[in-house]
């Protein structure tokens, strides 16, 4: 069964830095895998998909990689703003590819 | 639409009692899928519909819940009996693909909560 952790449960950090998310899975053998975004409150708002053919997706200050084989993805984010402030998620989309399999998150605060 | 729309955004009701959800997804998207969240959790998996069919419905917790789709579009969370425990944010989710492949896009969830 597909295991999905999340370190560190949360992170503050000052505005400028930039820092890196950690998402490990149990089972190599995803298809995909997802970055989220949480506002409180809210609903999820997809940032980036990582097919697993791919090593890694850019978008704007976002990166994220992923190493199947060490069952690992990481969400770099660049010169952080206090806007960026929310829970990030991520997802490994599960061996029957029905599902999307989520971490718990790590919620991040960026300070001005 | 262009999101996925949820309704209702808030539900309280009494042990006991039975509860529909509502799901609306972005138009032209043949996958739909139900999570439940927790405070401070993940989302967890409950259901996934391809087309008008269940094509896995191995998250939901027991047989008081259910959900349908009848016309391959809107879907229905339906719970029965509820339980405090089923408090919770449920969240449902479309993509454009199904199996293997396919961003997936959120609604902002129905808060239920079981007093």
């Amino acid at each position: 069964k597909q295991e999905v952790t999340q370190i560190p449960a949360a992170l503050s950090v000052p505005e400028g830095e930039n820092l890196v998310l950690n998402c490990s899975f149990t089972d190599s053998a995803i298809y995909n895998l997802q970055w989220f975004r949480q506002d409180p409150g809210k609903g999820l708002t997809s940032l980036l998909l990582i097919q697993s053919s791919q090593r890694e997706q850019t978008s704007g200050r976002l990166n994220a990689s992923l190493d199947k084989s060490s069952g690992r993805s990481t969400l770099y984010i660049a010169a952080s703003q206090p806007g960026d402030s929310a829970t990030y998620l991520c997802a490994a989309r599960n061996q029957a590819g029905t599902a999307l399999i989520f971490g718990k998150g790590t919620t991040l605060s960026v300070s001005s | 639409g262009a999101g996925v729309s949820q309704t209702p955004s808030n539900k309280v009701t009494e042990k006991g009692k039975y509860v529909e959800l509502r799901c609306d997804p972005i138009s032209g998207h043949t996958a739909l899928y139900w999570y439940r969240q927790s405070l401070g959790q993940g989302p967890e998996f409950l259901i996934y519909f391809q087309g008008t069919g269940a094509a896995d419905d191995s998250g939901l917790p027991n047989d008081r819940f259910f959900a349908v789709r009848p016309e391959g579009s809107v879907s229905t969370l339906k719970i029965q009996r509820t339980e405090r425990g089923d408090s919770a944010v449920y969240l449902c989710a479309s993509s454009l693909k199904g199996l293997n492949t396919g961003e997936l896009f959120f609604g902002e969830g129905s808060r239920l909560t079981v007093l």
